[in-house]
């Protein structure tokens, strides 16, 4: 049972260019989540999937994309990465209205 | 929407000492309060949750107090470790919303 696994654990872009963050939870759970976590601003929600086939903006969804690809899987897609998309990625999933587990995380770097 | 604040932002205790951090939000409707602790480099880790219908919430050496009225709710860690040293994050959230809102986070440091 490995949880929430995220890939890749680390990436570095270049302006302009494309990426998708992987997710995959082993818990069965209706609902998955991804953030990203900047230095002084906790976590912050850009994208949630309350079941399979939904998706809903969070708080930043600006310049990204997701995919609800089946129960299991969440992918994050940025089109056109910018140098604000800096930051740590996290994606979180949980059984509907109960606690939120999180994976590592995918720290993204954009020169 | 919600907003959360969190404090301080930074805590520096001695091993044995007590902690406390507070909380505060703004959405009445919000009913689930969770603590994350995030050790560096990983995923933040639940450590303790707490609903509306409870006042406090015990396990070991953490308990999580909550005030609907003031809307405030407190993480407090007792006997304080130094594997306690982390950052902890608070969080909110409604049936509704079903996502988290969270602090900026809290900087523990458990000096020897």
């Amino acid at each position: 049972n490995a949880g929430v696994t995220q890939t890749p654990k680390f990436q570095v872009l270049k302006t302009g260019q494309s990426m998708t963050l992987q997710c995959a939870q082993d818990m069965n759970h209706n609902s998955m989540y991804w953030y990203r976590q900047d230095p002084g601003m906790g976590l912050r929600l850009i994208y949630y999937s309350a079941s399979e086939g939904t998706t809903d903006k969070g708080e930043v969804p600006n310049g990204y994309n997701v995919s609800r690809l089946n129960k299991r899987e969440f992918s994050l897609r940025l089109e056109s990465a910018a140098p604000s998309q800096t930051s740590v990625y996290f994606c979180a999933s949980s059984a509907v209205g109960e606690t939120q587990y999180f994976g590592p995380g995918t720290r993204l770097l954009v020169l | 929407g919600e907003n959360v604040e969190q404090h301080p932002s930074t805590l520096s205790v001695q091993e044995g000492d007590s902690a406390v951090i507070k909380c505060t939000y703004s959405d009445s409707a919000s009913n689930y309060f969770p603590w994350y602790k995030q050790e560096l480099g990983k995923g933040p880790q639940l450590i303790i949750d707490i609903r509306s219908n409870v006042g406090e919430k015990k396990d070991q050496r953490i308990a999580v107090t909550l005030n609907k009225t003031a809307k405030h709710f407190s993480l407090h860690i007792t006997e304080t470790q130094p594997e306690d040293s982390a950052v902890y994050f608070c969080a909110a959230s409604n049936t509704g919303r079903r996502a988290l809102t969270f602090g900026s986070g809290t900087r523990l440091q458990v000096q020897p």
